[in-house]
């Protein structure tokens, strides 16, 4: 079976500042990787996934991710974030055999003014 | 195109009644997961449906719970005798088939809040 870790429950940083939120997943088998954002009240939507290819991932305000095999880490980052970044933070993984996807707990990302 | 829609947002039910939630797929999307968000956790997978059928229910509690994606209409998520640690977010997403639900992104509705008194 496949997990996800996210250390960070909480992430507090100031506008304009670099934010890093980490995952680590732990698979047998390949995996396909995710990260969602989750804001007050509303539904997850897709910041980026990696399924093959190039270990950067550039997805949408702003956000990427490296894909790193041997830590089995997949962490998000963003160069200066904005007030409007405040969320939660979901990882997700899935494995090419099944058809489950597994979330992380989640972090939240407060951007202080 | 609407988004995937969820109803209720908000259900209320007090222990031993049944709750429906009900999830719109985004059209032209023929695949629908539902997962359960309790507080302070991350989303747990429980069912995945195709129209008329149940791929893969392995994250599904044994009772009390059952899912259907009929031919027409909207998937359901069906909860009997509902008890306190029924109470979370029930999430609903949906993808195309687009070559493997392992790769597909998923969208995700606003959530049904199910408060069990």
């Amino acid at each position: 079976a496949q997990s996800v870790t996210q250390l960070d429950s909480q992430v507090p940083v100031f506008e304009e500042a670099p934010v890093e939120l980490r995952c680590n997943y732990s698979s047998s088998v390949s995996v396909y990787l995710f990260w969602y954002v989750q804001y007050p009240n509303q539904g997850l939507q897709l910041l980026l996934k990696y399924l093959s290819g190039s270990t950067l991932v550039k997805g949408i305000n702003g956000f990427e991710a490296e894909f790193n095999k041997s830590q089995t880490s997949f962490h998000l980052r963003k160069p200066s974030v904005h007030i409007s970044d405040t969320a939660e933070y979901f990882c997700a993984v899935s494995a090419n055999t099944g058809n489950q996807f597994y979330f992380g707990t989640g972090t939240s990302l407060t951007v202080i003014p | 195109n609407a988004g995937v829609m969820q109803n209720p947002r908000h259900l209320v039910r007090r222990r031993g009644q049944e709750a429906r939630l009900r999830c719109s797929p985004m059209k032209g999307h023929s695949h629908v997961y539902w997962y359960r968000q309790l507080p302070e956790e991350g989303l747990k997978f429980m069912v995945y449906l195709q129209k008329e059928n149940i791929i893969d229910e392995s994250g599904m509690p044994k009772e009390r719970f059952s899912a259907e994606f009929p031919k027409e209409g909207p998937s359901i998520l069906r909860i009997q005798q509902v008890v306190r640690g029924d109470s979370a977010a029930y999430f609903c997403a949906s993808s195309p088939w687009a070559g493997g639900a392992k790769t597909d992104t998923q969208y995700f509705g606003p959530g049904t809040r199910l408060t069990v008194l």
